[in-house]
């Protein structure tokens, strides 16, 4: 079946660490996006790519770098300057230049501080 | 910036009863998307509304667009605890980016 896969599930940060976030798709989509979601706040864009090696900030970057070296794969990392990441971190891909196409979204990773 | 506004926030029925949520945009839409999140889940896309006007309905669910395309409604008719979760409202702009933006949400608790 065709999907998107997020891993790890869980993940925890200590202070001052980088970490990356997996996001693997097989459904042959040219556009890719990390959301953020805190609790209240809906989904907030933190990146989006809609073809290999060409990315965009969305609306909250700051404190996150992404790469898009293949177009199955999107990681995101979260650097020790995103001084507040816990949140429930979503990966997306839609066809991409295409304003009629739904998202299909991986089932997330949780990050927390230690 | 576009904006979507979408209220109420949480919703709690009991079963049987009725549940709408609205959404408002700042801007004339293209298109809107509506997306059901299950608790501890992901986003799951329900169904797109593209015209002016437009209703559509899956089973319990009504789905409309309004006029002006700058708002939206789902309404479940006879609530059961399967429709608990969050559900979102996403429009993308005419003329504008083909990147939706959400609306942040309303959670409906279904008591039994």
């Amino acid at each position: 079946d065709g999907g998107i896969t997020q891993s790890p599930k869980y993940l925890f940060r200590k202070e001052g660490q980088n970490v990356t976030l997996s996001c693997e798709q097989n459904l042959n989509h040219d556009a890719m996006y990390w959301y953020r979601q805190d609790p209240g706040q809906g989904l907030r864009l933190i990146y989006y790519s809609q073809i290999v090696n060409d990315f965009q900030k969305g609306d909250i970057a700051e404190g996150y770098s992404v790469s898009r070296e293949k177009k199955e794969s999107f990681p995101l990392t979260v650097t020790s300057a995103q001084k507040n990441p816990t949140a429930f971190y979503l990966c997306a891909s839609s066809k991409a230049g295409d304003y009629n196409q739904p998202q299909h979204f991986g089932d997330g990773t949780r990050l927390s501080i230690l | 910036g576009q904006q979507v506004m979408q209220i109420p926030q949480y919703q709690h029925v009991q079963e049987g009863e009725d549940f709408t949520t609205y959404c408002n945009s700042s801007t004339t839409l293209s298109n809107i998307q509506w997306y059901k999140q299950r608790p501890g889940g992901h986003p799951v896309f329900l169904i797109q509304l593209v015209k002016s006007g437009e209703v559509k309905k899956q089973k319990r669910l009504t789905f409309q667009f309004g006029e002006a395309k700058k708002n939206s409604s789902l309404h479940i008719t006879a609530t059961q605890t399967t429709d608990v979760g969050t559900y979102f409202c996403a429009g993308r702009a005419s003329g504008g980016s083909y990147i939706p933006t959400f609306g942040r949400g309303t959670s409906l608790i279904v008591h039994p």
